[in-house]
């Protein structure tokens, strides 16, 4: 079946403008979660949705960073004023439940640069 | 206190020999759970295996398994039999709690096998 997919795979863009990156999760998984990767770091942990609510947003660095999943299925991540530290491959992930042994299945992740 | 470790930047390995990639963990939690990925040059993350800090025997998934050693928190993988197609990044990540959201990751561990 179909994994968790990501778009657009790169994107570019200015200091000062702002981003939608889109997530779309495996059909049925109602966990999705954001998670951010610099060069050389593992996965750094932003926002956690349950259906269509964000049920711990922790991992988002400042109030620039914002995500909605407005019908519990695809998710965007938005940032706004976007900055030169910005850049990194940000990763989704959706699983089946969470806890236990669930496994979180990972897209192939956008990679953003921001100039 | 960073939650997991990995020492090893990289590490090689003959074809057909066996590796150990190294993780230690940090927790005061009693439930948590330990996760192996693997992360190609594409950028998917792939689930290797799983240990749950309450299972008795350690987890092996085929040419995967995991040395786990609660006493001292270490969950290292080892991978037998190494094939061309396993070069590429090692992350160990942690779930805090039976019902955590999020993984906390290494910072990975670059194997090359080489012919």
């Amino acid at each position: 079946g179909a994994g968790v997919s990501q778009t657009p795979s790169n994107k570019v863009t200015e200091k000062g403008k702002y981003v939608e990156l889109r997530c779309d999760p495996i059909s049925g998984h109602t966990a999705l979660y954001w998670y951010r990767q610099s060069l050389g770091q593992g996965p750094e942990f932003l926002i956690y949705f349950q259906g269509t609510g964000a049920a711990d947003d922790s991992g988002l660095p400042n109030d620039r960073f914002f995500a909605v999943r407005p019908e519990g299925s695809v998710s965007t991540l938005k940032i706004q004023r976007t900055e030169r530290g910005d850049s990194a491959v940000y990763l989704c992930a959706s699983s089946a439940a969470v806890g236990g042994n669930n496994e979180q299945f990972f897209g192939p992740g956008t990679r953003l640069t921001v100039l | 206190a960073q939650k997991i470790t990995q020492t090893q930047p990289g590490m090689f390995v003959q074809e057909k020999e066996a590796v150990t990639l190294d993780c230690t963990y940090d927790t005061s939690d009693p439930s948590y759970g330990l996760f192996w990925y693997k992360q190609p040059s594409s950028g998917e993350m792939i689930f290797l295996i799983y240990q749950g800090s309450y299972d008795q025997q350690n987890a092996t998934e085929g040419r995967y398994s995991l040395n786990f050693q609660k006493a001292r928190k270490s969950a290292n993988l080892v991978i037998s039999a190494s094939q061309l197609g396993d070069s590429a990044m090692y992350f160990c990540a942690m779930r805090e709690g039976f019902t955590g959201n999020q993984f906390y990751f290494g910072t990975g561990t670059s194997l090359t096998v080489i012919p």
